[in-house]
């Protein structure tokens, strides 16, 4: 079976500028939830998203959306663009308990 | 508020053990372990959901005292693939809202 797989992997973006991360589950994983991590730090929690709702949401400005796609597939999208939203961005899915992630799309600002 | 971990940063030697503990100012329902090494996604060890619970992962196991909101990490006989990064994880009941500790960095030395 595939894991997560997350694309693109690596990204560079000008300050302003908009981005979409895109995260297929594995298969048959209704539950797809987005993470940043800054380097040093933990994961942060963006959004938990199960059958297409957003299910939780983390203290993220409105800048920050995601929507998940009836494959269950997801979109992180992020607008205006900040160099503190330089990150690795982690995308996990799960079925019944524990996650599994995917390698990342690492986001660099400039 | 996040789970604290302690302690943040550990050395050992091969065939050591450690503890890794993680406390939540909060009630703890379900604990979740996972490992990440510098690059890499968090990979998934173990969950538990019972207080009491324990379980086994090889040379890795843990305990969750729901009384005392508090989980520990039991690595025996460490080996050199255990190195890495430590993280608890639970989720906030009723809001969805995944939290991750704080982190303890393990580095097993030859």
């Amino acid at each position: 079976d595939a894991g997560v797989t997350q694309s693109p992997t690596h990204l560079i973006k000008t300050r302003g500028q908009h981005v979409t991360l895109r995260c297929s589950p594995i298969s048959g994983h209704k539950s797809v939830s987005w993470y940043q991590q800054v380097l040093g730090q933990g994961p942060q929690f963006i959004f938990q998203y199960y059958e297409k709702e957003e299910r939780g949401r983390g203290n993220f400005p409105d800048r920050f959306s995601a929507r998940q796609f009836p494959n269950y597939s997801s979109e992180l999208n992020v607008n205006a663009l900040l160099l503190g939203d330089s990150a690795l961005y982690l995308c996990a899915s799960s079925y019944i308990s524990g996650y599994t992630f995917g390698s990342g799309t690492r986001l660099t600002v400039v | 508020q996040q789970p604290v971990q302690s302690p943040q940063a550990v050395i050992l030697r091969e065939g050591e053990d450690a503890v890794i503990n993680c406390s939540s100012s909060k009630a703890l329902y379900s604990v979740h372990w996972y490992r990440q090494k510098h690059g890499e996604a968090p990979v998934f060890l173990m969950i538990l959901l019972k207080g009491g619970e324990q379980k086994g992962h090889e040379k890795i196991s843990a305990s969750f005292n729901e009384k005392k909101q508090q989980s520990s990490l039991y690595l025996t006989a460490s080996q050199l693939s255990y190195s890495g990064t430590y993280f608890c994880g639970t989720e906030e009941p009723g809001t969805y809202k995944y939290i991750f500790g704080t982190g303890t960095r393990l580095k097993v030395l030859a």
